[in-house]
C-alpha cells in the first residue's frame, strides 16, 4: 500500500515552454502533498507544500509564478513548470501525506525534466 | 528550525564489512528520524524511522540505527554490507507537531561504495 506514481518519468522541452508533471497516490488519499527538486548529485530540497483545496505554500526564494502547483484532488497534485529554462533542469520528487502521522511521507519517483 | 549534518559524503567498504554512516541532527521540537535510500535513477525508499519510541531501530535490508539524544545523532550501521547496499543515503528530520503534515528536513546524503 501506500504508493506515489508520477507522471511522466521523464521529459524533454524546448526552452520558453511549460510543462506539466503529475503526482498521483494511488490507494490512499493525500491530505497533504509536498514537491522537491534535486539536482545531480546533491540532496533533495522542499519546494512547496499543498493541500487539497488550498493554496501551495512555497519554500522562500521558490517563485510561485514560476512553479504553479494545483491540488484539486485528494488523490492529484500537479506542478507545471512555466516558461523552462535550462536552469530549471532537475530531478522533480512528490510525496504524499496521508494524515494517518504527520512525519510520514510517501516518495513518488520522480521526474527528470531537460530544458533544452 | 531544524536541520542534519552527514558527516561523510562519500563512504567506502569493502563487501562483508560493517557499515557506519553518520547523522547528526538539530531540532526544536521532539524529532523523528529516518533514514532513506536512493538507488541511482530510483525513486527514495524509506530504511527506517524513529518516532519516540525505542531508540534502537531495525530496518528493512539489515539496518538499524541507534536515536542518541545526548549526542544529538541518529548513525545507521548494518554488519556486513553486500554490493547492492551500494546507493545514496540521506538521513532525514521531521519536527513532531500537530495539525498539519510535518515538513521533512533532508541531509546533503551519503554516497555508500561497496567494493569486492
Amino acid at each position: 500500500g501506500a504508493v506515489v506514481s508520477q507522471h511522466p518519468s521523464w521529459v524533454i522541452c524546448k526552452s520558453g515552454t511549460s510543462v506539466k508533471i503529475e503526482c498521483r497516490s494511488l490507494d490512499f488519499q493525500a491530505t497533504t502533498m509536498f514537491w522537491y527538486r534535486q539536482f545531480p548529485k546533491q540532496s533533495l530540497m522542499l519546494m512547496a507544500t499543498s493541500n487539497e483545496g488550498s493554496k501551495a505554500t512555497y519554500e522562500q526564494g521558490v517563485e510561485k509564478d514560476k512553479f504553479l502547483i494545483n491540488h484539486a484532488s485528494l488523490t492529484l497534485s500537479t506542478l507545471t513548470v512555466t516558461s523552462a529554462h535550462p536552469e530549471d533542469s532537475s530531478f522533480y520528487i512528490c510525496s504524499a501525506n496521508s494524515g494517518r502521522a504527520l512525519y510520514e511521507q510517501y516518495f513518488g519517483p520522480g521526474t527528470r525534466l531537460t530544458v533544452t | 528550525a531544524q536541520s542534519v549534518t552527514q558527516l561523510d559524503s562519500h563512504v567506502s567498504v569493502s563487501e562483508g564489512t560493517p557499515v557506519l554512516l553518520r547523522c547528526n541532527y538539530s531540532s526544536s521540537y521532539s524529532p523523528s528520524l529516518f533514514w532513506y535510500v536512493q538507488h541511482p535513477n530510483k525513486g527514495l525508499q524509506l530504511l527506517l524511522k524513529y518516532t519516540s519510541a525505542a531508540t534502537l531501530v531495525k530496518g528493512i535490508n539489515g539496518f538499524e540505527a541507534e536515536f542518541k539524544k545526548s549526542e544529538t545523532s541518529f548513525h545507521l550501521t548494518k554488519p556486513s554490507a553486500h554490493m547492492s547496499d551500494a546507493a545514496e543515503y540521506f538521513c532525514v528530520v521531521s519536527d513532531q507537531r500537530t495539525g498539519t503534515a510535518s515538513k521533512l528536513t533532508f541531509g546533503t546524503g551519503t554516497r555508500l561504495q561497496v567494493t569486492l
